[in-house]
């Protein structure tokens, strides 16, 4: 991808809400993209990711994320974040071709309360 | 248990010193990544490893250096030349198209 962009630098939201992350990505030709998630102090973990096939991706810690070609997106979702999903995410991609480097968004950070 | 580690966590450095950061995997992963994390940005990319005794430069390779003398290893050097050092260092490894991430070392410049 030539570029990802997280609109959102900080998403607040109270425990047992849904949220949604906003990630959209440039490119001029077909693209691999991932959600990563980094707790305080730790590397980043990987959350799920979109290579081909089903446009609708589960991952882990119930997260689930829909690719969308036409509006360039791969928004992230939870029907119902925990207090312990407070945490920084970030969206990459990289293109399908060969030798191609992996560019990530900026980040940004849920932060869940009561 | 399979896994990548890096070390120190915590490393400090004097002004003018060169620091050497250890990145191990037992993944059996063929290319290996170094990234460089400051507050409120991405990740930036500073060197990668496609193969053993091969490596690139990424966005953001002054200052610094690597080498891949062996699979599991991939050490990056921060040199006095790297004017800002002081942030949060990330290696990662992958087979295909999914890196997967050490745990980080933070480099304090004093």
């Amino acid at each position: 991808a030539q570029s990802v962009t997280q609109l959102d630098s900080q998403v607040p939201v109270f425990e047992e809400a849904p949220v949604e992350l906003r990630c959209n990505y440039s490119s001029s030709v077909s693209v691999y993209l991932f959600w990563y998630v980094q707790y305080p102090n730790q590397g980043l973990q990987l959350l799920l990711k979109y290579l081909s096939g089903s446009t609708l991706v589960k991952g882990i810690n119930g997260f689930e994320a829909e690719f969308n070609k036409s509006q360039t997106s791969f928004h992230l979702r939870k029907p119902s974040v925990h207090i312990s999903d407070t945490a920084e995410y970030f969206c990459a991609g990289i293109n399908t071709g060969t030798a191609s480097k992996l560019t990530f968004g900026t980040g940004t950070r849920l932060q869940v309360t009561l | 248990d399979g896994g990548i580690t890096q070390s120190p966590k915590y490393l400090f450095r004097k002004e003018g010193q060169n620091v050497t950061l250890s990145c191990e995997q037992n993944l059996n992963h063929d290319a290996m990544y170094w990234y460089r994390q400051d507050p409120g940005q991405g990740l930036r990319l500073i060197y990668y490893s496609q193969i053993v005794n091969d490596f690139q430069k990424g966005d953001i390779a002054e200052g610094y250096s690597v080498s891949r003398e062996k699979k599991e290893s991939f050490p990056l050097t921060v040199t006095s030349a790297q004017k800002n050092p002081t942030a949060f260092y990330l290696c990662a490894s992958s087979m295909d198209t999914t890196q997967y991430f050490g745990p980080g070392t933070r480099l304090t410049v004093l």
